[in-house]
């Protein structure tokens, strides 16, 4: 199947600090979304990003499909950013599998 | 509008102990999804139902079997458990018949088989 590979894999933050989160991805993608896991456990969708740049208040992401990655901006960050991030990708051949990869975790200090 | 519902939360089986996984979805998509979160992992696709009366095996299929009630409710169901099979456990919906459509995932069920 098609590999993910996020970076960096653990990463804390003073409160306030911005972010560059990373997705690499070793096949084109119909599909690209990035996750939150809070400290419950809980998914939370951020973004559906096959292609382009979107932003949502703090929180912004661009997928370069050609070049095989994703970026997750987090700017302004605060306490309740912390968790993992997940990028997942469908690859355009094959079952109907979003692959994700391990996860950046993100611990934002007060 | 709950989204995707699971139940139970929690879970302890002994091994060789039988359990089915609840999911409904209320948002009317065609889609339905079972994925496994190992510790320090990404979740990995267990069983899917591209539409009501479908279902494909996805990565991890071994020791689950599954079943798509309607379109709202998709099942997992674990015949005789094993330790390998403590994991959290995920549902998920979409809109569409094809993983090109953006997934929504509930809660998940936290199983520990003993």
């Amino acid at each position: 199947g098609i590999q993910v590979e996020q970076s960096p894999p653990d990463l804390i933050l003073q409160e306030g600090a911005n972010s560059t989160l990373r997705c690499n991805f070793s096949d084109s993608v119909n599909n690209l979304q990035w996750f939150h896991q809070n400290p419950w456990g809980q998914l939370i969708n951020l973004f559906y990003i096959p292609s382009g740049t979107k932003q949502n208040g703090r929180l912004s992401a661009t997928t370069v499909a050609t070049e095989r990655y994703s970026l997750l901006y987090i700017s302004s960050s605060q306490t309740t950013d912390s968790g993992v991030y997940f990028c997942a990708v469908v690859s355009p051949t094959g079952a109907n599998n979003l692959f994700f990869g391990t996860g950046t975790r993100l611990t934002v200090i007060p | 509008n709950a989204g995707v519902t699971q139940t139970p939360k929690f879970q302890v089986l002994k091994t060789g102990q039988s359990m089915t996984l609840q999911c409904a979805q209320d948002m009317n998509h065609n889609s339905m999804y079972w994925y496994r979160q190992d510790p320090g992992m990404g979740l990995r696709l267990i069983y899917y139902s591209a539409s009501e009366g479908t279902t494909d095996k996805g990565e991890v299929p071994n020791g689950y079997n599954v079943s798509r009630l309607n379109k709202r409710e998709f099942s997992l169901r674990l015949e005789s458990a094993a330790p390998s099979q403590t994991s959290v456990y995920f549902c998920a919906s979409s809109e569409g018949d094809r993983a090109t459509y953006e997934q929504y995932f509930g809660p998940g069920t936290r199983l520990t088989v003993t």
